[in-house]
């Protein structure tokens, strides 16, 4: 199986910052990777598709970048409600695993 | 509105059986791959089961192979979760989720519904 890890676990900004999460995977997953946010109570809700395609519906502060093992998702100019937990899932092959998440706190 | 609802959650004993359910409205539904993702109480996403828009292929995750049964009824518009000989581990929230249908054997899940909870205890 494919193992994703997020860095960091979490992160503390503040509104206004520029933030970036990273995700690795144990071996090369090519662009298939997708970028979730889960808010306290609420089901995930995808940003990023294939590492770097954005979502429509979604704020176009988030960008997605990488490929093969490396993957990076920016947050532009944190708004308040961008404070939630995020998560990335390898759509390369079964199983789609996902990484353990990091926790985006207010500073 | 694109729509999924799970139904089904509930209280079991260890060993005991459960059916979840997700009822989809809002698409053509026999069109899209379905899934079932799982979140543990206070942890992250785990994927659980995926099945194709036919139904020929099934795949499950190795922590619930031969306990877990995904199905779907295309003309009942419903997908389904059969879940035998239930664990404590197996406490969670269950989510139903959508395949994007934009890039075949790679798609990501662009809807989810709100989730049932499974609760495995004695």
């Amino acid at each position: 199986d494919i193992q994703m890890t997020q860095s960091p676990s979490s992160v503390s900004a503040s509104v206004g910052d520029r933030v970036t999460i990273t995700c690795r995977a144990s071996q090369g997953i090519s662009s298939w990777l997708a970028w979730y946010q889960q808010k306290p109570g609420q089901a995930p809700k995808l940003l990023i598709y294939a590492a770097s395609r954005f979502q429509s519906g979604g704020p176009s502060r988030f960008s997605g970048s990488g490929s093969g093992t490396d993957f990076t998702l920016t947050i532009n100019s944190l708004q308040p409600e961008d404070f939630a937990t995020y998560y990335c899932q390898q759509a390369n092959s079964f199983p789609y695993t996902f990484g353990q998440g990091t926790k985006l706190e207010i500073k | 509105e694109v729509q999924l609802v799970e139904s089904g959650g509930g209280l079991v004993k260890p060993g005991g059986s459960l059916r979840l359910s997700c009822a989809a409205s809002g698409f053509t539904f026999s069109s899209y791959s379905m899934n079932w993702v799982r979140q543990a109480p206070g942890k992250g996403l785990e994927w659980v089961s995926s099945i194709s828009s036919s139904s020929r292929y099934t795949y499950q995750a190795d922590s619930v192979k031969g306990r877990f049964t995904i199905s779907r009824d295309n003309a009942k518009n419903s997908l389904y979760l059969q879940m035998n000989s239930l664990r404590a581990e197996d406490t969670a929230v269950y989510y139903c989720t959508r395949d994007q249908r934009v890039i075949p054997d790679h798609d990501a899940y662009d809807i989810w519904g709100q989730g049932t909870m499974v609760i495995v205890s004695s």
